[in-house]
């Protein structure tokens, strides 16, 4: 069973349109992180929440921190191919442990 | 400044054989993290060191096993392989502990195992 649920599992889309990434848990973190994997290659941080209701911007890439620090979401706006990858939520709980979800595949076609 | 390097990147092995990886972190990251990825799972974690000492373990059978060495240089160790092994074995290094703070987890390219 997976502390952290990422949906959706898998998502195709057209290069141009907007997707949403969601990490949800029943546990309280006192921080979330965002990888992203490209294949062949080990995971590469994105960014990291701290506060409750955190809301961060990375170019065409926003993450937004719940305000109970049970759940994260990403959006990416206009996606690239470049975006193509599979996108892990991690979540570091106070007894200093660091979970994983199983991730989401993204798709972007051209 | 190098990345964290695992040998090998790939390796078939059979039934019943043993394997062992390699992982060396980034220079002066004193933390070795051990991933184990499948496509149904995804990422979960096997064993934490510092300071050649292991700090959190996952819920792995004791057939798993690992150690760090005084240059931080790290190995994993799997005896009496099953075919659900398959998988591939993500080292990550990090200055401190993984979960003390909100550092960074640097991955390598991994090592995909293959059991037949």
């Amino acid at each position: 069973t997976q502390l952290l649920e990422q949906s959706p599992q898998f998502l195709s889309i057209q290069e141009g349109e907007n997707l949403t990434v969601y990490c949800n848990s029943s546990s309280v973190f006192s921080s979330l992180q965002w990888y992203r994997q490209e294949p062949g290659e080990g995971p590469v941080l994105l960014v990291t929440v701290v506060t409750g209701g955190e809301v961060k911007k990375l170019k065409r890439l926003t993450f937004q921190f719940g305000d109970a620090r049970k759940d994260s979401s990403l959006h990416i706006t206009a996606a690239q191919p470049g975006d193509t990858g599979l996108y892990l939520c991690a979540g570091k709980s106070n007894d200093y442990k660091l979970s994983f979800g199983a991730g989401t595949t993204v798709t972007v076609r051209a | 400044k190098a990345g964290v390097t695992q040998t090998p990147r790939y390796l078939i092995k059979t039934r019943g054989q043993q394997v062992t990886l390699s992982c060396s972190p980034i220079s002066g990251h004193r933390s070795v993290s051990w991933y184990q990825q499948t496509p149904g799972q995804g990422l979960q974690f096997l064993f934490e060191y510092f300071s050649e000492t292991q700090r959190n373990k996952g819920n792995f059978p004791g057939r798993f096993s690992g150690r760090q060495f005084s240059n931080s240089r790290s190995e994993m160790n799997v005896s009496t392989l099953e075919l659900g092994d398959s998988a591939l074995y993500l080292c990550a290094s990090s200055l401190g502990l993984a979960g003390l703070n909100t550092g960074e987890l640097f991955f390598g390219e991994g090592s995909r195992l293959t059991v037949l």
